[in-house]
């Protein structure tokens, strides 16, 4: 198995630009988590998904972040408009039944907001 | 959302040395993680110990939890300049069931 994908593993972007990050999970695997690293906030979850629906958005910070899950196998998160704030490194992860168990993560996505 | 807190910050120490980092929170949990992270990388899994286990073992790794402290110890043995990376527990606080990440302890063990 490939693991978690994530894309690009890289961005670098403006202020007020769109932003799209991707992530497969592995196949199989129900609960999906996007995380955001910061060396001041620590590993922030930002939102979880399972079976495809998002069950805890309670970590997203703003209405400029939005994540869908279409189906199992393809999440997104974007940011739009972004602000410098909002570099991060962006971590996908994925589970097996409930979403206490082992996380497998992605490489992540480093974004960076000029 | 509560969190576990891991203690040291920072951890330095020698090849062939023990390592042992500490994680407290605040409630009741269902279990508890244990992750290693190196640089530019994402997370990896090591160990996770439930509620109503005392210890684990995972080749040179030690895992105790102490529910009455609220508390785990993660115990790296022999440890090797490879073993360099920040280390993180996870906790399901609460009943949430969405475990969530502390700080993290970040341990360079020099050769």
């Amino acid at each position: 198995d490939a693991g978690v994908i994530q894309s690009p593993r890289h961005e670098v972007t403006e202020m007020g630009q769109e932003v799209t990050l991707r992530c497969k999970p592995i196949s199989g695997h129900n609960s999906l988590f996007w995380y955001r690293q910061t060396m001041m906030r620590g590993l922030e979850l930002l939102i979880y998904f399972n079976n495809n629906v998002p069950i805890d958005d309670s970590g997203m910070p703003e209405d400029r972040f939005s994540a869908k899950m279409p189906n199992a196998s393809f999440s997104t998160l974007k940011i739009q408009p972004s602000e410098p704030r909002d570099s991060a490194v962006y971590f996908c992860a994925s589970s097996f039944g409930t979403p206490d168990n082992e996380q497998f993560f992605g490489p992540g996505t480093r974004l960076t907001v000029l | 959302s509560q969190q576990g807190e891991e203690d040291p910050q920072a951890l330095s120490i020698q090849e062939g040395e023990n390592a042992t980092m500490n994680c407290s929170y605040k409630t009741s949990i269902n279990n508890l993680q244990w992750y290693r992270q190196n640089s530019g990388r994402g997370l990896v899994h090591l160990i996770l110990i439930r509620s109503n286990e005392r210890e684990k073992h995972s080749g040179r790794l030690r895992v105790t939890l102490d529910t009455s402290k609220k508390s785990s110890s993660l115990l790296i043995t022999a440890s090797r300049a490879a073993d360099t990376a920040s280390y993180f527990c996870a906790t399901d606080e609460g009943g949430s069931y969405i475990p969530t990440f502390g700080r993290g302890t970040s341990l360079i063990v020099h050769p």
